[in-house]
């Protein structure tokens, strides 16, 4: 079966370079869903989109922006990095019409590392 | 809002032990409540879950039940091995507004041993 696909697998970007994180959500998936998990940590929740809006908003630092595209895909735009930000990004999708079950799906991450 | 609470650990066991691990949680409504396990370096990895009252999540020999009137989803096995040392997240996802958003305990390291 499909699953959720983030990309790139890893990233190495300089202080105050930016970065942008993929994600292509299982297959008539319609919400998006980005975490942050930085080392030693539980994962945080950053923003999720449904149906290309945004839904909720968590944890997210002003230099990061998302959006949710025609195709249902999304990405995570970072800018101004910081060694902070070094951390584990997840993307999860999942279906609303399938009630409190919705498929919810977690891609395998994307490991950014700020140097 | 939302919390996990989790069994501190490291913990320790030795091949074939018993296992639990606590997992007590606060939400409004009816979340739907997971077990996740991520080896060193790697991804989540989904170990099961429960989207309601009394269900049993089971997969690969652990098992846990949500327990509405405790507020609980603890994670057992019956014998471990050493290949399940991993850290492991509880945690829960609210569908209050459309999408919702999934909350994790602060997860629990197991170290098995031969």
């Amino acid at each position: 079966a499909a699953g959720v696909i983030q990309s790139p697998r890893h990233l190495i970007k300089e202080k105050r370079e930016t970065a942008t994180l993929k994600c292509y959500p299982i297959p008539r998936h319609d919400t998006v869903y980005w975490y942050q998990q930085g080392p030693g940590q539980d994962p945080q929740f950053l923003i999720s989109f449904y149906e290309k809006m945004q839904s909720d908003k968590g944890s997210i630092p002003d230099r990061f922006s998302a959006q949710q595209f025609s195709d249902y895909h999304s990405e995570l735009n970072m800018s101004s990095l910081e060694l902070g930000d070094s951390a584990l990004y997840f993307c999860a999708s999942s279906l609303v019409e399938k009630g409190s079950d919705r498929d919810y799906t977690f891609g395998s991450g994307t490991r950014l590392t700020v140097v | 809002g939302d919390s996990v609470t989790q069994m501190e650990g490291p913990v320790t066991l030795s091949e074939e032990a018993f296992l639990t691990i606590n997992c007590t949680y606060t939400a409004t409504g009816y979340p739907s409540l997971f077990w996740y396990v991520q080896y060193p370096g790697e991804g989540l990895q989904l170990l099961l879950k429960a989207t309601k009252a009394d269900d049993k999540g089971s997969n690969k020999g652990f098992e846990a039940t949500y327990r509405k009137e405790t507020t609980s989803f603890h994670l057992e096995k019956g014998s471990v091995q050493v290949s399940d040392s991993a850290v492991y997240f509880c945690a829960l996802h609210s569908f209050n507004t459309n999408a919702g958003k999934s909350t994790f305990g602060d997860g629990t390291t197991l170290t098995v041993k031969p």
